[in-house]
């Protein structure tokens, strides 16, 4: 367990609405990730973040914003939600272990559904 | 751009039987790989890391090998398990990408 909660954890909104998604974590890790999951594609990174105020673009980021204003919660912002956005989004960080290079641990995902 | 190819699909065996994942990638130029379950409706565990330097890792029942240079990894499981029922996925990671790149998986299920 990495400490990482994201909320909410299922979400029906309509379109045109914009959505924040929330991902916390306990244990003070630099990095942070927002991937979504379809099926068909495996997962696909969104947006990263290196650090507070640090962000980057993944593979998919077109229609989704992040900030990042504490070390603790990375936030994911669709401004517009479209139906292509209905998916599972997934938060993950990077944790260091001793001896072995980074591993990112995920958290437990959520479900948007946008109609 | 990465492509990730994981076959099987789908596989179904008996308990106690030992299988093989298999997972193909297309760039060599990785910094690691790592394989993770996922079980319906859950979020991703991860199983094993190797580095790009490494050959193979060890937890338990589970193996993993590497060879990038033919962008192959494989994923061993000895003597399954009902518990070991999920879908395994295979990612490896662009050299300084910052990035997993994800196979869309094998759906395993172990029969008791």
């Amino acid at each position: 367990d990495a400490g990482i909660t994201q909320s909410p954890r299922h979400k029906v909104t309509e379109t045109g609405t914009p959505v924040t998604l929330r991902c916390h974590q306990t244990e003070n890790h630099r990095y942070m990730y927002w991937y979504r999951q379809d099926p068909g594609h495996g997962l696909r990174l969104i947006h990263y973040s290196y650090g507070v105020k640090d962000t980057d673009k993944g593979e998919v980021s077109d229609g989704y914003s992040v900030s990042r204003s504490k070390t603790e919660d990375f936030l994911l912002t669709l401004e517009s939600a479209t139906s292509s956005q209905t998916s599972v989004y997934f938060c993950a960080i990077r944790k260091g272990l001793a001896g072995v290079t980074d591993t990112q641990y995920f958290g437990p995902g959520t479900r948007l559904t946008v109609l | 751009k990465q492509e990730v190819t994981q076959i099987p699909a789908a596989l179904s065996v008996p308990e106690g039987e030992n299988l093989v994942l298999n997972c193909s990638f297309t760039d060599s130029a990785i910094y690691n790989l790592q394989w993770f379950r996922q079980d319906p409706g859950k979020g991703l565990t991860s199983l094993l890391l190797i580095q790009s330097s490494q050959r193979e890792q060890t937890s338990g029942r589970l193996n993993a090998s590497l060879d990038k240079s033919s962008g192959r990894s494989t994923l061993y499981i000895a003597a399954s398990q009902p518990g070991d029922s999920a879908t395994y996925l295979c990612a490896p990671e662009g050299d300084g990408a910052n990035n997993l790149f994800f196979g869309t998986g094998t759906r395993l299920t172990v029969i008791p």
